[in-house]
């Protein structure tokens, strides 16, 4: 099973559109969640921290599930330049600082 | 302050040819990765660097060798080159005990086609 599992879409949504994505990962010992940002043909870019809490980072809302394993990513209000590819990472608290990316969910916007 | 670089950005290489991908940072990151990204695959990592003069296996380390030259820099080898090995490849680093360890700062990439 692999350790971090996404829809890869794509999802196409409007301008203005709210979007989800998820994420589950298979290892109960992950202890760091993230979502990455990776535009076309371009690396891959931390756009937010997900804490068990929740956290919210002005269109964007992040969300974890321990009891579930699933992890969130909540978009409003989308705009063009939202447009690429957002990577569910996880890392099990290992001092090396060893990440597992998912496949990526890719989202076009469209005016 | 360049973050990391990677070179070359585009190699084309010949089914059994040899080539070094080149790595540096300049953050004073303790930590160093090299990933391949395939379509559909997402990203695996091939090697990693905790420190200063250790290297371990990642996920899919066969046909790849890599040296952490000093702090800065770490580089990857592929010594006969195949066309499985055709991929882009990121390099990586982490801060490791300073601010949020676990985030990952990435190279621009090397775009790898082996005929």
């Amino acid at each position: 099973r692999k350790e971090v599992e996404q829809d890869p879409g794509p999802f196409n949504v409007p301008e203005g559109a709210t979007v989800a994505f998820n994420c589950t990962y298979s290892n109960s010992a992950s202890q760091s969640f993230f979502w990455y940002r990776q535009d076309c043909r371009k690396e891959p870019k931390l756009l937010m921290s997900v804490y068990s809490s929740g956290n919210e980072d002005g269109r964007f809302t992040a969300q974890l599930n321990r009891a579930s394993q699933y992890i969130s990513l909540l978009i409003r209000d989308s705009k063009l330049s939202d447009s690429a590819t957002y990577l569910c990472v996880v890392n099990r608290g290992s001092t090396l600082g060893r990440l597992y990316f998912g496949r990526g969910t890719q989202l076009t916007v469209w005016p | 302050n360049a973050g990391v670089t990677q070179t070359p950005k585009f190699q084309v290489l010949k089914t059994g040819q040899s080539m070094t991908l080149q790595c540096a940072q300049d953050m004073n990151h303790n930590s160093m990765y090299w990933y391949r990204q395939d379509p559909g695959m997402g990203l695996r990592l091939i090697y990693y660097s905790a420190s200063e003069g250790t290297t371990d296996k990642g996920e899919v380390p066969n046909g790849y060798n890599v040296s952490r030259l000093n702090k800065r820099e770490f580089s990857l080898r592929l010594e006969s080159a195949a066309p499985s090995q055709t991929s882009v490849y990121f390099c990586a680093s982490s801060p490791l005990g300073q601010g949020d360890p676990y985030e990952q700062y990435f190279g621009p990439g090397t775009r790898l086609t082996v005929t």
